[in-house]
C-alpha cells in the first residue's frame, strides 16, 4: 500500500526567499506523484505531477519538484516566494496500476512574511 | 467545460438526521472519488468508483456511510444517522482513466452536525 509523509505541518518564509516543502513516499510499484495546492474554502488544484518521464518536473507559478527514487522523495521548491503563495500544499501518490487510488499527505501550510 | 460540481456547498444539520451530498463529475471522466477533510485527520479517501462501480470502499468509516453512483454523471454520499464527529468538508474528485491520474476536485461540501 502506498503512503505519503510530509515533513513539517507549517513552514514560514520571507517574501523572496526559497520555498522548500518536503515529501517522502512509499509505494510498492513505480508511483505517480503529485503536488496540489489548496486556498481557503476551495478544492485542491494541481501544481505539478511526476509520471515516470523527466525526474525534474516544472509546474505552475514557478514551482518545481524533483523525483529521487533512491531517497523516495519528491520535494517541492520555488526559488523566490511571493505573498500569493501562502496556502496549504499536499503531496500525493497514486499507484496507477491499481486504478489511480490516490493517497494524500497531511499537508504543509506555507506562510509568507512581508 | 464545467468542473466537478458538488452540492450543497454548506449543510448544517442536527445529530441523527440524514445527510445526502451530491456530485457531478467532469463529463467523460470514468473515475470518481470521495474524500473527507478534517483538521485532525487531513484528507481521507472514503471510496472510489470506476465506470460507476465501487472499487475500494475501505475508507468508509462505518455503516452509517454509504455511497452510490447510479450513472456516469451523478454520485451521492449519504450519512444516516449523522453524528457531530462527521462534521468535515467532503470533496468529490474525478479522473479520466486515459490520463495520468490528475484529480479534478469540486469545491467541497462543508457539513456541520450539531
Amino acid at each position: 500500500a502506498q503512503s505519503v509523509t510530509q515533513l513539517g505541518s507549517h513552514v514560514s518564509v520571507s517574501e523572496g526567499a526559497l520555498v522548500l516543502l518536503r515529501c517522502n513516499y512509499s509505494s510498492s510499484v513505480p508511483p505517480y506523484l503529485f503536488w496540489y495546492v489548496q486556498y481557503p474554502n476551495q478544492g485542491l488544484q494541481l501544481l505539478l505531477k511526476y509520471t515516470s518521464a523527466a525526474t525534474l518536473v516544472k509546474g505552475i507559478n514557478g514551482f518545481e519538484a524533483e523525483f529521487k527514487k533512491s531517497e523516495t522523495s519528491f520535494h517541492l521548491t520555488k526559488p523566490s516566494a511571493h505573498m500569493s503563495d501562502a496556502a496549504e500544499y499536499f503531496c500525493a501518490v497514486s499507484e496507477h496500476t491499481g486504478g489511480f487510488k490516490t493517497i494524500f499527505g497531511a499537508g504543509t501550510r506555507l506562510f509568507v512574511k512581508a | 467545460d464545467a468542473g466537478v460540481i458538488q452540492s450543497p456547498r454548506h449543510e448544517v444539520t442536527e445529530m441523527g438526521q440524514e445527510v445526502t451530498l451530491r456530485c457531478k463529475p467532469i463529463s467523460g471522466h470514468d473515475y470518481l472519488f470521495w474524500y473527507r477533510q478534517t483538521m485532525m485527520r487531513g484528507l481521507e479517501l472514503l471510496i472510489y468508483f470506476n465506470n460507476n462501480v465501487p472499487i475500494d470502499d475501505s475508507g468508509m468509516p462505518e455503516d452509517r456511510f454509504s455511497a452510490k453512483m447510479p450513472n456516469a454523471s451523478f454520485s451521492t454520499l449519504k450519512i444516516q444517522p449523522s453524528e457531530p464527529r462527521d462534521s468535515a468538508v467532503y470533496f468529490c474528485a474525478s479522473i479520466s482513466g486515459g490520463g495520468t491520474g490528475e484529480l479534478f476536485f469540486g469545491e467541497g461540501s462543508r457539513l456541520t452536525v450539531l
